[in-house]
């Protein structure tokens, strides 16, 4: 198993860019997350899914969107990129939803937006 | 709020000092805590559960529900300790600031 993939893992973005950061699993796992982390502030929750076709928002949706059309794939898009959302984001999953399982992250991606 | 307080964001000792990162948790209940770890250049990984009362690479955390804390402690810390320590999650999946732990030689 590969476990959580994510790509790419450095981007530089110009201020007004979208992307997409792709996230995907191979454990058949239900939940599914994206952190970002800075310094000082740890990981925040910016959005989850606890299934495919079920998306919800953590502690700082704005300024990112994200969907799941399957439950192997949960891709986070940046519409408008901003300063402020230069940071490292990783990509996590756990069997389900229920903080007992492990969380199982990907490797992180590297975003600057200058 | 079901709030995991890391009281320390930054903490260093030396090599072969024992070190103790906080972790103080605010849900009632009965708590499903985990010890996350981030080396240098590395993913988050788990390091330990509280539920599976293990010791890994000399780490222990006990779970004080009177104290409402989950501290990680080791003995003799090395510098290959030095990493960054996430107390997690809370119930709803959210992490704390976490510690940045430097043993220095």
């Amino acid at each position: 198993n590969a476990g959580v993939t994510q790509t790419p893992k450095f981007q530089v973005l110009k201020t007004g860019q979208s992307m997409t950061l792709q996230c995907a699993q191979d454990m058949n796992h239900e939940y599914m997350s994206w952190y970002r982390q800075d310094p000082g502030m740890g990981l925040r929750l910016i959005h989850y899914s606890v299934g495919a076709g079920i998306t919800d928002q953590g502690e700082v949706p704005n300024g990112y969107n994200v969907s799941r059309s399957t439950t192997e794939d949960f891709p986070l898009r940046l519409l408008s990129a901003a300063p402020s959302q230069t940071s490292v984001y990783f990509c996590a999953s756990s069997q389900t939803g229920n903080p007992g399982n492990t969380i199982y992250f990907g490797e992180g991606s590297w975003l600057t937006v200058v | 709020a079901q709030r995991v307080t890391q009281p320390e964001k930054l903490l260093s000792v030396f090599k072969g000092a024992p070190v103790e990162l906080k972790c103080n948790y605010s849900y009632s209940g009965s708590p499903e805590l985990f010890w996350y770890v981030q080396y240098s250049r590395q993913r988050l990984q788990l390091l330990l559960r509280h539920i599976s009362r293990e010791s890994i690479k000399g780490f222990t955390a006990d779970l004080n529900k009177g104290e409402t804390s989950f501290h990680l402690k080791k003995p003799f810390a090395q510098e290959e300790d030095s990493a960054m320590y996430y107390c997690a999650p809370s119930r709803d999946m959210r992490f704390g600031a976490g510690t940045r732990l430097t043993v220095k030689p």
